[in-house]
């Protein structure tokens, strides 16, 4: 069953600590994304990678980390230098990587809450 | 970089009329325009998108329109259903760097 999971579906973090979201996808695509969703905030990039080993910073990338050692992984870090990390977080992915202009497929995404 | 602004942000229609959801973009050479529809809890899917080289594209009861020298672009769903109510988002790109979506609109049909 292709497609890109994206685990946990519900993440709890305490303040100070640092956390992996993870996301896999089969679809044998080359680029992948982490968009960060609030409220009336739609999607903000945090990250993408168009090949493997290599990555680039989104918009908001403050207090995250990536790494694209895999083709079909695309893991996200949220560090304790992140300030305001609660929020919903989406993977995607796309079958080019040079040229972005191609339908992106999300994950069912991933609730983070600092308690 | 590119900025893709989205109105209304919230929208109610009656079942069964029109709705209109409207986005500008600032960078002239953004030329893909894709549609996503995400039904709460649910992941955001595309419905449409539109390429610059084509002014106007049709899906059963979804449209979408492409005014290149205005820079924007707008949404229509036509007869709508209560299962149309989602937040729906516009994005733009232009190839070289990832799309940049819009802060989403919440349509409401009301039956």
């Amino acid at each position: 069953d292709g497609g890109i999971t994206q685990s946990p579906k519900y993440l709890f973090r305490k303040e100070g600590q640092n956390v992996t979201l993870s996301c896999e996808q089969n679809l044998n695509h080359d680029a992948m994304y982490w968009y960060r969703q609030d409220p009336g905030q739609g999607l903000r990039l945090i990250y993408y990678s168009q090949i493997v080993n290599d990555f680039q910073k989104g918009d908001i990338a403050e207090g995250y980390s990536v790494s694209r050692e895999k083709k079909e992984s695309f893991p996200l870090t949220v560090t304790s230098a992140q300030k305001n990390p609660t929020a919903f977080y989406l993977c995607a992915s796309s079958i080019e990587g040079v040229n972005m202009n191609t339908e992106a497929f999300f994950g069912q995404g991933t609730r983070l809450t600092v308690v | 970089g590119e900025n893709v602004e989205q109105h209304p942000s919230t929208l109610s229609v009656q079942e069964g009329d029109s709705a209109v959801i409207k986005c500008t973009y600032s960078d002239s050479a953004s030329n893909y325009f894709p549609w996503y529809k995400q039904e709460l809890g649910k992941r955001p899917q595309l419905i449409i998108d539109i390429r610059s080289n084509v002014g106007e594209k049709k899906d059963q009861r979804i449209a979408v329109t492409l005014n290149k020298t205005a820079k924007h672009f707008s949404l229509h769903i036509t007869e709508t259903q209560p299962e149309d109510s989602a937040v729906y988002f516009c994005a733009a790109s232009d190839g070289n760097t990832p799309l940049v979506f819009g802060k989403g609109t919440r349509l409401s049909v009301i039956a």
